[in-house]
């Protein structure tokens, strides 16, 4: 079963550092893989995802994250971290097969706080 | 905007009353999907449906039922709320345009809360 494990539940960064968040996920084969973001009061916004080619992938707002097979993780960064990103951020999963069982797994979500 | 509605946002109920959530969804999808989110645990599948009347569980279906009689409306009922039910619950919809990648679309969720 596809499972997605985000071993941080709070990151505390100061304003202008670097930010990495991490996500594992466990699937037997290339999985599509996802970052959302979730500001307080707010549903869940898309910030990339990775579905083939370039493991590198850019998102919104700055983000991008690398998806490494060899280690099963598809972690997320940002080179220069603003206040307005402070927010609870989840790593998801979907196998690639498609039909009605194709159902996205979620991490449980690390909250970023950002000191000014 | 991915044209997702839930109703109602905010509400309080009692133990033991009914409660339905409404999802409206104006994207003509064919996948809708009821996620309940709960600190410490993320986003857990509730419930989730593949088309008018064709619905499945998700990992945490107990106490919950749904109903899709229509495309564009997919409704989530607790027949009887227990206080464990309380959490911010959030409509889905799949984007099914070209190359199906699983990526959902979320409405802005609906925070029940019961006493």
């Amino acid at each position: 079963a596809q499972s997605v494990t985000q071993p941080d539940i709070h990151i505390t960064v100061s304003e202008g550092a670097s930010l990495e968040l991490r996500c594992n996920y466990s699937y037997g084969a290339t999985p599509y893989l996802f970052w959302y973001v979730q500001s307080p009061g707010q549903g869940l916004q898309l910030l990339l995802k990775y579905f083939s080619g370039d493991t590198l992938v850019q998102g919104i707002k700055g983000f991008e994250a690398e998806f490494k097979r060899s280690q099963s993780s598809f972690n997320l960064r940002k080179p220069s971290v603003h206040w307005s990103d402070a927010a609870e951020y989840f790593c998801a999963v979907v196998a690639r097969y498609g039909g009605a069982t194709n159902k996205l797994i979620f991490g449980t979500g690390t909250l970023l706080a950002v000191q000014p | 905007d991915a044209g997702i509605t839930q109703s109602p946002r905010h509400k309080v109920t009692e133990t033991g009353t009914p409660v339905t959530l409404r999802c409206h969804q104006t994207e003509n999808h064919r996948y809708m999907y009821w996620y309940r989110q709960d600190p410490g645990h993320g986003l857990r599948l509730i419930h989730y449906s593949y088309g008018v009347k064709d619905t499945d569980k998700g990992e945490v279906s107990d106490g919950y039922s749904v109903s899709r009689s229509k495309t564009e409306d997919f409704l989530l009922t607790l027949e009887s709320a227990t206080s464990s039910q309380t959490s911010v619950y959030f409509c889905a919809i799949r984007g099914d345009r070209g190359l199906d990648t699983g990526e959902l679309f979320f409405g802005e969720g609906s925070r029940l809360t019961v006493l």
